[in-house]
């Protein structure tokens, strides 16, 4: 069920540890951002979003961070369980168009016990 | 509610043969994307529907692709004649979509194709 990248970036973090994934965003006028999982051989799941007027939104374990000048958004998973393993994606939406997505590359998350 | 479903979830076939995906959206639900995800080029839009209509289909890779939503509760993806390079994981998502506003993606579990 691969369905990622052959030079995805990993990041590999011990369970319990906090684990930060980072994502550089393409366009200034996107004003809608969303963090999906993937694990291997499933679908893109539903995280965490977060819209320009903010930049910090918390859900459970996980927070996401927005800096619009540097055009970056950032995905924290706070004590990181071996379940978390996946492949995370970014992605953006265009202010004033319809609900298109962009998908940034995705960066894998390998936790290890 | 049971989510985005697909179907077939894996489908083989043989270079030239017609391959159609199929995809139930979520009830309630306005808005549908088909998505191709290959190692080499990611998450790619073909197409989005709205209300059952096609409203941007530039993602298509080519005329031998199609896509039809009849209602709001199917929709099919079509490729004739299919070739190896079709071959990749084909992801339907459905939203919620009013008045502009920006709404969750929520997708399927996707469809395998495999074009020998």
């Amino acid at each position: 069920g691969e369905s990622v990248g052959l030079h995805l970036p990993t990041l590999s973090v011990q369970e319990g540890d906090n684990s930060i994934i980072n994502c550089a965003y393409s366009n200034s006028a996107s004003d809608y951002f969303i963090w999906y999982k993937q694990e291997s051989g499933k679908g893109p799941q539903f995280i965490i979003d977060i819209r320009s007027n903010m930049d910090k939104r918390q859900g459970q374990r996980v927070t996401v961070l927005l800096n619009k000048t540097v055009k970056h958004l950032s995905l924290q998973i706070a004590a990181t369980q071996p379940g978390d393993s996946a492949v995370y994606f970014c992605a953006e939406n265009f202010s004033g168009g319809y609900n298109k997505l962009i998908f940034g590359a995705g960066t894998r998350l390998a936790v290890h016990p | 509610d049971a989510g985005v479903i697909q179907s077939p979830r894996h489908e083989v076939t043989e270079m030239g043969q017609e391959v159609t995906l199929r995809c139930k959206p979520i009830s309630g639900h306005n808005s549908l994307f088909w998505y191709r995800q290959t190692m080499m080029r990611g998450l790619e839009l073909l197409i989005y529907f709205n209300n059952n209509v096609p409203i941007d289909d530039s993602g298509m890779p080519e005329d031998r692709f199609s896509a039809k939503m009849p209602n709001a509760s199917f929709s099919t993806l079509k490729i004739q004649p299919s070739e190896p390079r079709d071959s990749a994981v084909y992801f339907c998502a459905s939203s919620f979509t009013a008045g502009g506003s920006k709404d969750t993606q929520y997708f399927g579990p996707g469809t395998r194709l495999t074009v020998l």
